[in-house]
């Protein structure tokens, strides 16, 4: 069993829809999580970062962190289709010194 | 400005050669990081350097050695490249040691034939 578990997708909606992408976890030594954005033949950017439990919002993106449930969520409103990318969640422990990767969801927002 | 940048872009090489991927970060950070990330979009750590100092080393073959001549560029040297070390490489690099908040380079596209 992988440490970081995400469903690669294919995920399509159509612009406008409110997006839910989810990963769960093993490890609860877990406190750091982020959600990185990757366009097709791109690195990785950052789009949210959270500490332990709790919401964060950031414009049209929202985390959430259940630390109880090993699950986390990034909420994506009025979705654009400049949103269409693959999604990555990531954790680290405290003092763990790296990320563990889950291993994406590939996301289109049909116009 | 480029925040972290890699060279080359892309790399096409046949079975056996050595070849070399080099990042720079002009963010200030000290440490700086290597990915691979395979077909299937799994991004796998490989190394992870503090302040030119080696802090992670991920069961990688030893064919694979990093080296950081200072805390801006961190390169990648592989030797006797085999066809399963086809992948995109990544550079990240952090203002953290713990790990949190990396910043990734574009990518180097290695095809190994």
């Amino acid at each position: 069993q992988k440490e970081v578990e995400q469903d690669p997708g294919p995920l399509s909606v159509p612009e406008g829809a409110i997006v839910s992408l989810n990963c769960t976890y093993s490890n609860s030594a877990f406190q750091y999580f982020m959600w990185y954005r990757q366009y097709s033949r791109k690195g990785p950017e950052l789009l949210m970062y959270t500490y332990s439990s709790g919401n964060k919002e950031d414009g049209r993106f929202t985390a959430q962190v259940d630390k109880s449930s090993k699950y986390i969520s990034l909420f994506i409103r009025d979705s654009q289709p400049s949103d269409s990318a693959t999604y990555l969640c990531a954790m680290s422990g405290q003092g763990a010194q790296k990320l563990v990767f889950g291993q994406g969801t590939r996301l289109t927002i049909n116009p | 400005d480029t925040a972290v940048s890699q060279t080359p872009k892309y790399l096409v090489t046949q079975m056996g050669n050595d070849k070399s991927i080099k990042c720079e970060q002009n963010l200030g950070h000290d440490t700086m990081y290597w990915y691979k990330q395979d077909s299937k979009k799994f991004l796998k750590i490989m190394f992870s350097y503090n302040n030119k100092e080696l802090i992670i080393n991920e069961t990688v073959p030893n064919r694979f050695s990093p080296k950081s001549p200072d805390k801006a560029h961190l390169n990648l040297h592989i030797n006797s490249l085999e066809l399963g070390d086809s992948a995109v490489y990544f550079c990240a690099s952090s203002p953290r040691t713990s790990g949190t908040e990396q910043y990734f380079g574009p990518g180097t596209r290695l095809t190994v034939t």
